[in-house]
């Protein structure tokens, strides 16, 4: 059981690159999520899903698009990357409300 | 809307001494809170959740809804606490975190 994996761990990337997170879980969760992680910001939700095929804008969505055409899987894409993405971004996913979070992408755009 | 606080960024303690980890929230419905630790070069993971009311690695945490906190508590602090503590409220199909606080025991 590999619970929940990121791909990749590090990237960097130019302002206006895009790119590609891929999330997978083999707990057979129904709700995944993504957030990204900012100093003395704490964690804030970007979009989620609360089954596949379904997606859902989080708090601080812009910039980023998502897709979950298959239960386990959740990607994150962003099209034209702007420094001010520069964060951790973890994600998570969940049978109900305990979530099981992946180990993180650290993601620097210069 | 849901909002959870957490008043404190830095706390640090001496080894032994109690220690206390706030969280205040907000929140129209029956709130379900939870608290998640992360430990250095670890993933994010669930420490404990308010209906369980149990008591993980000496931690505690009381939902208090006249003052809607559900702060975190632990008699006697062991170096192996530092870590990053999120206080977590579940409403609306997600979970809302708090800033975070990173607490640092001292030896």
């Amino acid at each position: 059981n590999a619970g929940v994996t990121q791909t990749p761990k590090f990237r960097v990337l130019k302002t206006g690159q895009s790119m590609t997170l891929l999330c997978a879980q083999d707990m057979n969760h129904e709700y995944m999520y993504w957030y990204r992680q900012d100093p003395g910001m704490g964690l804030r939700l970007i979009h989620y899903s609360v089954g596949e095929g379904t997606t859902a804008k989080g708090e601080v969505p812009d910039g980023y698009n998502v897709s979950r055409l298959k239960k386990q899987n959740f990607l994150l894409g962003l099209e034209s990357a702007a420094p001010s993405q520069t964060s951790v971004y973890f994600c998570a996913s969940s049978p109900y409300y305990e979530q099981y979070f992946g180990p993180g992408t650290r993601l620097t755009v210069t | 809307a849901q909002r959870v606080t957490q008043p404190e960024k830095l706390l640090s303690v001496f080894k032994g001494a109690p220690v206390e980890l706030k969280c205040n929230y907000s929140y129209s419905g029956s709130p379900e809170l939870f608290w998640y630790v992360q430990y250095s070069r670890q993933r994010l993971q669930l420490l404990l959740r308010h209906i369980s009311r149990e008591s993980i690695k000496g931690f505690t945490a009381d939902l208090n809804k006249g003052e809607t906190s559900f702060h975190l508590k632990k008699p006697f602090a062991q170096e192996e606490d530092s870590a990053m503590y999120y206080c977590a409220l579940w409403g609306a199909q997600k979970l809302v975190f708090g800033q975070g606080t990173r607490l640092t025991i001292n030896p």
